[in-house]
């Protein structure tokens, strides 16, 4: 089945800063990658996904690149903010009715 | 996107009791549905996958006994922990994805006590 390796497990950063997250999958056949943000207590959320036909995709602050022959992909998120921060997981499924796997999260603290 | 609800939203029972969890899917056709759990500090761990009318698929190491899932409609899927003990303490989340669609979408989750 699909593995899904997220690092780091955590990351400080000051405020104004960038903060990246990566994650590899195993499954070749895996072509929807989302990211999901997580505070405590509540439910995840979904703040960007990519296809993998796809090699880039941008939402103001928050990118996410996709390597399909390395299988690795990444969050990007410029100019943080304190509330960006939370638990960050990133995750892969074959689509359809195939299921999520997600990766073990990162935690994301933002210094004012 | 879609309005999913959980209920109840915390939950304490006793070891040996059972303890049902509902998810509804409220404006959205829920052909499946995922139940996650996840412990504290720790990444959702999917448990099983239901798709409306089947039986739940489980996954490694899930005890199909022990949580039954029933997805009889559209819009509702339920969880039953049956002779609970202190270590199925978790958060349990469920999410739903209708055909076609590669999103899911997630309950706010269920906090399970057992004491």
């Amino acid at each position: 089945g699909e593995n899904v390796e997220q690092h780091p497990s955590t990351l400080s950063v000051q405020e104004g800063d960038s903060a990246v997250i990566k994650c590899t999958y195993s499954d070749s056949a895996s072509n929807y990658f989302p990211w999901y943000k997580q505070e405590l207590g509540k439910r995840p959320q979904l703040i960007i996904d990519i296809r993998s036909n796809v090699g880039e995709k941008k939402d103001q602050r928050i990118a996410v690149t996709l390597n399909k022959t390395a299988k690795h992909f990444s969050l990007h998120i410029t100019e943080t903010q304190p509330e960006d921060s939370a638990v960050y997981f990133c995750a892969a499924s074959r689509g359809g009715y195939q299921k999520v796997t997600f990766g073990t999260g990162t935690k994301l603290q933002v210094i004012p | 996107g879609a309005v999913v609800s959980q209920h109840p939203s915390w939950v304490i029972c006793k070891s040996g009791t059972s303890v049902k969890i509902e998810c509804r899917s409220l404006d959205f056709q829920a052909t499946t549905m995922f139940w996650y759990r996840q412990f504290p500090k720790q990444s959702l761990m999917l448990m099983a996958t239901s798709n409306e009318g089947s039986k739940a698929t489980y996954e490694q190491g899930v005890e199909k006994d022990k949580f039954l899932i029933n997805h009889a409609s559209l819009t509702l899927s339920t969880l039953t922990v049956t002779s609970a003990h202190p270590e199925d303490s978790s958060f349990y989340i469920c999410s739903v994805r209708t055909t076609g669609s590669y999103e899911q979408y997630f309950g706010p989750g269920t906090r399970l006590t057992v004491t």
